[in-house]
């Protein structure tokens, strides 16, 4: 099955650093990706939708200039947590959608392994 | 909106033995799709089974089962011969079918699995 790779698997930042979280899908195309953050024993809250080479859609509450989302390319996109504070730390995940279609008009969509952000 | 509500928080089976983990989700629209997902404790998301709503017939895959009731909005997961494997964070999730690629994955608030040996 198609694999969606993250890098750093996990990083610890002082606070008031800058952290980029690398998601590529390293055996399909992905024109679209999702990020999103996982508190302990939480579920996944969406924070962001990229579609490689536009400006990513953000979800209400998620504030852009804090989290910027850069798609640059159909295998890469990146999470670039800026001034990080200690209340940023989390389990990050990012997951691709492949160009493939299911029956019904859908489609496959495939998680990273996360990545877990201390912020000291 | 879409809405996802799992109302079982934890769950406790015996190796070898059946549970069903429950979902129910709000929707105005005809066609979505409906998935489980197994997040272990590495935290990788796995997929376990999809429901494509159009279809009447329950999907299965090996030892997981759904029971897709589409007009009580209501779509169960059974876990068939429960293995030690099988323990781990269970949600439910909701997708429109229709609309393009952005469309957005709701998840439940998670069911957590425990098997005991």
């Amino acid at each position: 099955g198609a694999v969606v790779s993250q890098h750093p698997s996990w990083v610890i930042c002082k606070s008031g650093t800058s952290v980029k979280i690398e998601c590529r899908s390293l055996d399909f195309q992905a024109t679209t990706m999702f990020w999103y953050r996982q508190f302990p024993k939480q579920s996944l809250m969406l924070m962001a939708t990229s579609n490689e080479g536009s400006k990513a859609t953000y979800e209400q509450g998620v504030e852009k200039d804090k989290f910027l989302i850069n798609h640059a390319s159909l295998t890469l996109s990146t999470l670039t947590v800026t001034s990080a504070h200690p209340e940023d730390s989390s389990f990050y995940i990012c997951s691709a959608r492949d160009g493939s279609v299911l029956a019904g008009g859908g489609y496959e969509q495939y998680f990273g392994p996360g990545t877990r952000l201390t912020v000291t | 909106a879409q809405t996802v509500t799992q109302s079982q928080p934890e769950m406790s089976v015996q190796e070898a033995e059946t549970v069903t983990l429950s979902c129910t989700y709000d929707t105005s629209e005809s066609d979505y799709y409906l998935f489980w997902y197994k997040q272990p404790p590495s935290r990788q998301m796995i997929l376990v089974i999809r429901q494509e709503a159009y279809k009447q017939q329950n999907a299965t895959e090996n030892r997981f089962s759904v029971n897709f009731q589409k007009a009580a909005k209501s779509f169960s997961l059974k876990i068939s011969d429960s293995q030690l494997g099988d323990a781990a964070m269970y949600f439910c999730a909701y997708r429109r079918g229709y609309g393009g690629a952005t469309n957005k994955l709701i998840f439940g608030t998670g069911t957590l699995l425990a098997v005991q040996p």
